[in-house]
């Protein structure tokens, strides 16, 4: 799996988009780019995944760039809730395990 | 919502005792995961299952762990001589296919502490 870069921390206001940057510059065609958060130290929980267009869904959208180098994770309306590490995976192989780094610590500001 | 559930949620053991962690993967996956989190570390993947057969380890998984689906329900991982260093939050994960393009789920964990 190629390697990802993300911020180790950033805050949001309470209501405000959060918008979570990821680098994935060495990132191979078929390489899917995934999203998980865990909250405190519960198991990781599964947000979204695209390959190259753009997605949406009930939780969250995922802006990736034409080149395919980056991508932003987007929390349209942040909660308290949504307070977590969030962890941004370039993956290859289906059957193979995901490769977590140390993601990005959201903090959501009342 | 199907989820995947693990059991215990806490197990405490003896160093060089043997554990047993469960989990019951969601209905209709055909993947199965596990790995762990050591306090204040990144989750690292250990082993994936399909088709009753390892499908791949990482080096964490050596000779002391073992997985197995006993019954078509349950996955379980064991741990046959504990070390104080296997002390760690341990998930399972299952996913309906094996292709990149699907997703994993995750359980909410067994935290396991070896003394």
């Amino acid at each position: 799996d190629a390697k990802t870069t993300q911020p180790p921390s950033m805050d949001c206001a309470e209501g405000r988009a959060a918008n979570l940057p990821c680098n994935h510059s060495t990132i191979s065609g078929n390489e899917y780019v995934y999203w998980y958060r865990q909250i405190h130290s519960q198991g990781p929980q599964y947000i979204i995944h695209g390959l190259k267009n753009n997605e949406t869904n009930e939780m969250a959208s995922l802006i990736i760039t034409e080149d395919r180098k980056s991508s932003t994770l987007i929390l349209p309306h942040a909660t308290l809730r949504d307070t977590a590490v969030y962890y941004c995976i370039a993956r290859e192989g289906g059957a193979d395990g995901l490769t977590f780094g140390k993601g990005t610590h959201l903090i959501i500001q009342p | 919502e199907p989820e995947v559930t693990q059991t215990p949620s806490h197990q405490v053991t003896q160093m060089g005792q043997e554990v047993i962690l469960r989990c019951v993967p969601i209905s209709n996956h055909l993947y199965f995961y596990w790995y762990r989190q050591i306090l204040g570390q990144k989750v690292e993947f250990l082993v994936s299952f399909y088709n009753n057969e390892i499908s791949e380890k990482s080096e964490i998984f050596d000779d002391q762990f073992s997985v197995e689906r006993p019954d078509g329900s349950n996955f379980t991982l064991k741990i046959r001589s504990t070390k104080l260093e296997d002390s760690a939050m341990y998930f399972c994960a299952s996913s309906r296919t094996g292709y990149m393009n699907t997703e994993a789920f995750f359980g909410q964990g067994t935290r396991l502490t070896v003394v």
